[in-house]
């Protein structure tokens, strides 16, 4: 079946640095990703919509300044958290859709536990 | 935002059990999905029913699609210690681009 990868599992940092994090489909070329973040004991939240070779889509109340999304390829798409602090401190799962419309599945990556210090 | 809220928000049970999930949601939907997270980790697709299905069933599991209502259940029997985690309805959006926007979800905790 399709998977979808995401790098660093687990990444901690000190505040002010950024960190990346990759989502890569390995089996299949997707145009949409999404990303998601998840605070301890709380749903999804979508943050953002990924477009390869286009600017991506942010949901209200999310920074595009503080949390850059680029999707390069048709298989990577990258989300850094900027000059981070403890409060972006978060769960981050990314989504890669393959197919068209709402007859493609979607399929998530395993996620990415940032810790700022 | 979300979409839906999942009721109840914990849920806690002895092996064997039935566990019973509800979830409702707002707008028009093509279809809706379960999914169950273990805790730290990424998310497991359970369960999809489109809008035109009622019910629908895999191994112990059994979704009901309720339209005019907007709600759907995820119904475990049989539980099993294993299926200890937090389970989320999810629907898609109508806009270009089918971001699946989550419920709250419920946690489950079964015993044995």
């Amino acid at each position: 079946g399709a998977v979808v990868s995401q790098h660093p599992s687990r990444v901690i940092c000190k505040s002010g640095t950024s960190v990346k994090i990759e989502c890569r489909s390995l089996d299949f070329q997707a145009t949409t990703m999404f990303w998601y973040r998840q605070f301890p004991k709380q749903s999804l939240m979508l943050m953002a919509t990924s477009n390869e070779g286009s600017k991506a889509t942010y949901e209200q109340g999310v920074e595009k300044d503080k949390f850059l999304i680029n999707h390069a390829s048709l298989t990577l798409s990258t989300l850094t958290v900027t000059s981070a602090h403890p409060e972006d401190s978060s769960f981050y799962i990314c989504s890669a859709h393959r197919g068209q419309g709402d007859t493609g599945e979607l399929f998530f990556g395993e996620g990415s536990r940032l810790t700022v210090l | 935002s979300q979409q839906g809220e999942e009721d109840p928000q914990a849920l806690s049970i002895q092996e064997g059990e039935n566990a019973t999930m509800n979830c409702s949601y707002k707008t028009s939907i093509n279809n809706l999905q379960w999914y169950r997270q273990n805790s730290g980790r990424g998310l497991v697709h359970l369960i999809l029913i489109r809008s035109n299905e009622r019910e629908k069933h895999s191994g112990r599991l059994r979704v009901t699609l309720d339209t005019s209502k907007k709600s759907s259940s995820l119904l475990i029997t049989a539980s099993r210690a294993a299926d200890t985690a937090s389970y989320f309805c999810a629907t898609a959006r109508v806009q270009a681009g089918t971001a699946l926007i989550f419920g709250k979800g419920t946690t489950l905790s079964v015993s044995s």
